[in-house]
């Protein structure tokens, strides 16, 4: 099975800032990566697929970079509600995975 | 609008049987594949099944393969997961979602909360 290391675990930020998440595969991917966020007693919600290609509905400042193996989640100006977590998952092969997850929290 | 409710999680004890339904609305059901996925109390998330929108492929994550069984009924729009010799590790919220082909899921119900214990 293909392991999904996210870095960090927990990141605390300010509204403003710009944050990165990375993603590392233990396999090849290519591009077969997809973000979700997620907050408290809530569905995930799908905001990246193919690596860096943004789901409709969501905000520019999200973007999704890398190939391979080493994959980022940027959100170029931290917002209010983007205070959440967030998980990459792999759909190369099954079993598809997941990473442990970050949340990002109020600093 | 696309809709998807879970229903069936409860309490149940190890080794017992539990059978998850969820009902969906507002698309073509047929014409997509549906996923499971769970989230332990506090936990990250893990991709469970994977079934294709005619039912004719199913792929299942290495913790439930041969105890889960992932199911369709394209006439009733409702995805099933029989769930069979439980143990205390899949107590979580189970998501069904919908996906195109085998791209990410990309529309999520609210969950069902399966507890086993005794």
């Amino acid at each position: 099975d293909i392991q999904m290391t996210q870095s960090p675990s927990t990141l605390s930020a300010s509204v403003g800032d710009k944050v990165t998440i990375t993603c590392r595969a233990s396999q090849y991917l290519g591009s077969w990566l997809a973000w979700y966020q997620q907050k408290p007693g809530k569905a995930p919600s799908l905001l990246i697929s193919k690596a860096s290609t943004l789901e409709s509905g969501v905000p520019s400042r999200f973007s999704g970079g890398g190939s391979g193996t080493e994959f980022t989640l940027t959100i170029s100006s931290l917002q209010r509600d983007d205070f959440a977590s967030y998980y990459c998952q792999q759909y190369n092969s099954f079993p598809w995975t997941f990473g442990q997850g970050t949340k990002v929290e109020i600093k | 609008q696309v809709q998807l409710v879970e229903s069936g999680g409860g309490v149940v004890q190890p080794g017992r049987s539990l059978r998850l339904s969820c009902a969906a609305s507002g698309f073509t059901f047929s014409a997509f594949g549906m996923h499971w996925v769970r989230q332990a109390p506090g936990k990250g998330l893990e991709w469970v099944a994977l079934i294709w929108y005619d039912g004719s492929d199913k792929y299942y994550g290495d913790s439930v393969k041969g105890r889960f069984t992932i199911s369709r009924d394209n006439s009733k729009n409702t995805l099933y997961l029989q769930m069979d010799s439980l143990r205390a590790e899949d107590t979580a919220v189970y998501y069904c979602a919908r996906g195109m082909g085998a791209s990410p899921p990309d529309y999520w119900g609210q969950g069902t909360l399966v507890t086993v214990s005794s």
